[in-house]
């Protein structure tokens, strides 16, 4: 079956720093790949797509990449700040040009001032 | 805001009791979701409708009934819930077409006794 892995242990990182989080997926072959920033008590702000055809997309001081073959997404923010701190969510899309996604746990970021 | 909103933002209710939850899109979208998102899990897709049409039913308990009667609403009428449907219920809507970012609103925290 399908499955989504993102790290459920929150990620401790000093201010400055870059925070890189990993998602990887088994049994899949998405054609596109999503990342979502969720606060507490909110739903999900839609942050960055990257297509299966795309190593890298860049957006101010966030980057993913996308490696088909080792079915990973790797998802940095470069000069981190307390302000960044939140669950991050990715999201694969299917290769059916549909539009349902199937979400992964999401990794919770701590930047300490 | 994100141009999706959610009512009631709480909800407790009772096993035997019927309630609905309400969402709208000012977005000018043409798809609206529902998802289920438990503690420690990551999100569950429960319903999907393009066009007003619904066209997935992630197997659903029929204690679920989603409605859409236009592209702007969507509802999820409760009955009979148990304990375990305790739960964020998250409306999210998009353009209908591959790769579209999703919009979420705040959801509806909701316990069953």
């Amino acid at each position: 079956s399908q499955k989504i892995e993102q790290n459920s242990e929150a990620l401790n990182i000093q201010e400055g720093k870059t925070a890189t989080l990993t998602c990887n997926y088994t049994n899949y072959s998405p054609a596109y790949l999503q990342w979502y920033r969720q606060d507490p008590g909110r739903g999900p702000v839609f942050l960055l797509l990257i297509r299966e055809n795309e190593k890298e997309k860049r957006k101010e001081r966030l980057k993913v990449t996308f490696d088909t073959t080792l079915k990973q997404s790797l998802f940095h923010i470069t000069a981190s700040q307390p302000a960044d701190s939140a669950t991050y969510l990715c999201a694969l899309g299917p290769n059916n040009a549909g539009n349902m996604l199937t979400f992964g746990g999401g990794t919770r970021l701590m930047v300490k001032p | 805001e994100t141009g999706v909103t959610q009512t009631p933002r709480h909800l407790v209710m009772g096993m035997t009791n019927k309630k609905s939850l309400k969402c709208e899109q000012h977005l000018g979208h043409n798809a609206m979701y529902w998802y289920k998102q438990s503690a420690k899990k990551p999100l569950e897709l429960m319903f999907v409708y393009n066009f007003k049409e619904q066209t997935e039913n992630n197997s659903v308990p029929s204690r679920f009934s989603p409605e859409c009667p236009n592209s702007s609403h969507l509802f999820l009428h409760l009955h009979t819930l148990q304990p375990e449907d305790s739960a964020l219920y998250l409306c999210a809507s998009s353009q209908e077409r591959e790769g579209n970012e999703q919009f979420f609103g705040p959801g509806t925290r909701l316990t069953v006794l």
